[in-house]
């Protein structure tokens, strides 16, 4: 069946990268998104990436798709205070389903 | 453009209460669906539409109805509300078809059933 599962917690200092994980079972998935949730709000898209490509880099963002693994990554460089929230890992399957990973919470130390 | 408009934003229901979530979108999106999300679990399809008069259950429908009788409206109804409901609500719609239509959330729903 469809499952995408990431890591719930990562902790980073101001500053650094951060990488957050995602890994997904579903092969005919056409897209591969990223979304951001802040406290109190409703998920916003961040990125996504089409199953045919390996990399797409848009400003600080940097995702990673490794097909043959079924595994998705998100690096933020020089993350903020601002990129604490949960990140969510999604496919789309179907032309219009989508699948949701459990999303991982990113912490960011002054 | 208003996007993705879910009312009420905070509800508390008694056990056994039913009542409706209400979900609008201006984009003239065909597909539309509500999750729920609760802590460590991500977000879990509750049921979708493709288009108006098409409903299909997702992942967790029991304890849910849903009907589409517009394109813009799809509201979801609690029959008879049980703290396992407990939970944030989220409304998504998006487009169907080709390239890659990203899904626009409402701001959610918190309900507490007690």
């Amino acid at each position: 069946g469809e499952d995408v599962e990431q890591s719930l917690f990562l902790s980073v200092r101001e500053g650094d990268s951060s990488v957050i994980n995602c890994t997904y079972t579903d092969s005919s998935s056409t897209y591969l998104y990223w979304y951001k949730q802040e406290p109190g709000a409703g998920l916003q898209l961040l990125t996504y990436i089409f199953s045919n490509m390996d990399m797409k880099q848009d400003q600080r963002l940097t995702v990673l798709l490794n097909k043959k693994d079924k595994h998705l990554s998100l690096r933020i460089a020089d993350t903020q205070t601002g990129d604490s929230a949960i990140y969510f890992c999604a496919e789309r399957t179907g032309g219009f389903k989508t699948i949701f990973g459990a999303g991982t919470r990113l912490f960011v130390k002054a | 453009n208003a996007g993705v408009t879910q009312t009420p934003k905070f509800q508390v229901l008694k056990t056994g209460q039913s009542m409706t979530l209400q979900c609008a979108q201006d984009m003239n999106h065909e597909y539309m669906s509500w999750y729920r999300q609760d802590p460590g679990m991500g977000l879990r399809l509750i049921h979708y539409s493709v288009g108006a008069g098409i409903t299909d259950q997702g992942e967790v429908p029991n304890g849910y109805n849903v009907s589409r009788s517009t394109t813009e409206d799809f509201p979801l109804r609690l029959l008879s509300a049980a703290p396992s409901q407990t939970s944030v609500y989220f409304c998504a719609s998006s487009q169907i078809g080709g390239g890659a239509t990203e899904a626009f959330f409402g701001q959610g729903t918190r309900l507490t059933v007690v």
